[in-house]
C-alpha cells in the first residue's frame, strides 16, 4: 500500500516551460487536493476534488490547472511557469468530507528560473 | 485566512508533556479540529481530531473546551523526533478538502 505517491520529487524549470506534477492514491479516496508550500509558511491550497470529475478552486488557484479522469489520480498542471510558482508542493487525499484525515505526500520541490 | 490562533514557537525538555494550546474562537458547531505536524520538509502527517469530545491516540491527546473556543495538543512523552511545526486546523467547508493551514507552532524538544 503506497498511500499518496507524487512524482517527480525534485524539479527545475525555465519561465515560461509548462510541466504536471502527479500525484496518485491507492486507496480509493474520493478527495484529492493540492497545496503549495513556500518557505517558513503554512500550506495553502491551490485545487480540489471531491470525485471524478469533479474539480473546485482553492485559496492560490491561478496559473494552475487539474483533472480528475479518475479516481487514483489527480494531477496539477504549470501551462506558463514562473518564478513566483518556485514552492513545495503538496498533493493529499481522504475518504470523505468531515470526520476524515487526509494523507499527504512527500511533496515535489520545484524551482522555476 | 486560518481560523486558528497557535504560539509561534515551543520549548519542550525531553521526556515532559508537550502542550500546545489552539484558539479558534469563531468555531461553528459542525466543524471538528484537527492536528498536523510536519517534521523538515517532509509531507504534513495526521495526529488527531474531535469535535466536543476530548479524544486520544497512540500518538497524542486533544483536549477540547466545552465552549469550543480553544483547545490543546497533548505529546505526553516528547522526544527529540517530536520536534516539527505543528498545525491545529478548523476544517472550513462542509464538504471537499479544504484544510486551511496557518503558520502552526514551531516545538523544539530540547535533551
Amino acid at each position: 500500500n503506497a498511500g499518496v505517491t507524487q512524482t517527480p520529487k525534485f524539479q527545475v524549470l525555465k519561465t515560461g516551460q509548462s510541466m504536471t506534477l502527479q500525484c496518485a492514491q491507492d486507496m480509493n479516496h474520493e478527495y484529492m487536493s493540492w497545496y503549495r508550500q513556500d518557505p517558513g509558511m503554512g500550506l495553502r491550497l491551490i485545487h480540489y476534488s471531491v470525485g471524478a470529475g469533479i474539480t473546485d478552486q482553492g485559496e492560490v488557484p491561478n496559473g494552475y490547472n487539474v483533472s480528475r479522469s479518475t479516481t487514483e489520480d489527480f494531477p496539477l498542471r504549470l501551462l506558463s511557469a514562473a518564478p513566483s510558482q518556485t514552492s513545495v508542493y503538496f498533493c493529499a487525499s481522504s475518504w470523505g468530507a468531515l470526520n476524515t484525515e487526509a494523507f499527504f505526500g512527500q511533496g515535489t520541490r520545484l524551482t522555476v528560473v | 485566512d486560518a481560523k486558528t490562533t497557535q504560539p509561534p514557537s515551543m520549548d519542550c525538555a525531553e521526556g515532559r508533556a508537550a502542550n500546545l494550546p489552539c484558539n479558534h474562537s469563531t468555531i461553528s458547531g459542525n466543524e471538528y479540529v484537527y492536528w498536523y505536524r510536519q517534521i523538515h520538509s517532509q509531507g504534513p502527517q495526521y495526529i488527531i481530531h474531535g469535535l466536543k469530545n476530548n479524544e486520544t491516540n497512540e500518538m497524542a491527546s486533544l483536549i477540547i473546551t466545552e465552549d469550543r473556543k480553544s483547545s490543546t495538543l497533548i505529546l505526553p512523552h516528547a522526544t527529540l523526533r517530536d520536534t516539527a511545526v505543528y498545525y491545529c486546523i478548523v476544517r472550513e467547508d462542509n464538504y471537499g478538502q479544504n484544510f486551511v493551514f496557518g503558520p502552526g507552532t514551531r516545538l523544539s524538544v530540547l535533551p
